[in-house]
C-alpha cells in the first residue's frame, strides 16, 4: 500500500547549521508533497508544500526539492534557529482521490544553542 | 484567518464507553478528515469525507468507528466501543480539494481511556 519513509528520526544540529530531512514515497501517482512542523502537544502546520511539476521551490530559510524519478523528496533549512526545534512530518498525497495525506515517521530537530 | 476547531480538547473515559469527538471545518471547504496520532508517533490517516458520505477509510477505521456531518456545520467522530489502544490525539482537517491539496488541521482531541 501507499507508504512514506521519512529519515533521519532523530537530528541534532547547531545554532546557524543547516538541516536536511529526506523522504521517499512508494506511490508514483503522489503529486503533492507538505511539510509540516508540529511544537508539543500542537496541531501539524504546513510549512512548504511542492507538486510534482516543479523540482525545488524556497521560501526564505526553508527549501523543498523533489525528484520524481527516484520517488524523493526533501526539506532543507538553513540557518536553523533554537525556535525550528520541532517535529517535521512529511507527507504525500494523489490529488485525484480522497487527497488524503500519507505521513512519514517524523524527524524530531534540535537546534542547539 | 478561518481555522478548523476541535472539542474536547481533551478527554478522559473508561474502556468500552462511547465516545464523540465533534470538529467544525472551514466553511467552505468540501472534504474533512480525521487522523490519528499515538504519543510520540506519527499521524495516521482514519477517514476521509465528502459529499456526505466516506470517501476512503483506512484499516484502522473499523467498525467501532463511524463518522457523521450532521447539520452541515459539524463533522463528528464517534468510538461505539472504546479500548486501551484507542488512547491518542484525534486530529480533524479540511481541505478544498481541487488542485490545492492542503489540509488544514485542528488543534486536536486527546482522548485517554482508562
Amino acid at each position: 500500500g501507499e507508504n512514506v519513509e521519512q529519515h533521519p528520526s532523530t537530528l541534532s544540529v547547531q545554532e546557524g547549521d543547516s538541516a536536511v530531512i529526506k523522504c521517499t514515497y512508494s506511490d508514483s501517482a503522489s503529486n503533492y508533497f507538505p511539510w509540516y512542523k508540529q511544537e508539543l502537544g500542537k496541531r501539524p502546520q504546513l510549512i512548504i508544500d511542492i507538486r510534482s511539476n516543479v523540482g525545488e521551490k524556497k521560501d526564505q530559510r526553508i527549501a523543498v526539492t523533489l525528484n520524481k524519478t527516484a520517488k524523493h523528496f526533501s526539506l532543507h533549512i538553513t540557518e536553523t534557529q533554537p525556535e525550528d526545534s520541532a517535529v517535521y512530518f512529511c507527507a504525500a498525497s494523489k490529488t485525484d482521490s480522497s487527497y488524503k495525506l500519507i505521513f512519514g515517521s517524523g524527524t524530531r530537530l534540535l537546534v542547539r544553542p | 484567518e478561518p481555522e478548523v476547531t476541535q472539542t474536547p480538547s481533551h478527554q478522559v473515559t473508561q474502556m468500552g464507553q462511547e465516545v464523540i469527538l465533534r470538529c467544525v471545518p472551514i466553511s467552505n471547504h468540501l472534504y474533512f478528515y480525521w487522523y490519528r496520532q499515538i504519543l510520540g508517533q506519527k499521524v495516521e490517516f482514519l477517514v476521509s469525507f465528502y459529499n456526505n458520505e466516506i470517501s476512503e477509510k483506512s484499516e484502522i477505521f473499523d467498525d467501532q468507528f463511524s463518522v457523521e456531518r450532521p447539520d452541515g456545520s459539524n463533522f463528528t467522530l464517534k468510538i461505539r466501543s472504546t479500548k486501551l489502544e484507542d488512547s491518542a490525539m484525534y486530529f480533524c482537517a479540511s481541505g478544498l480539494a481541487g488542485r490545492t491539496g492542503e489540509l488544514f488541521f485542528g488543534e486536536g482531541s486527546r482522548l485517554t481511556v482508562l
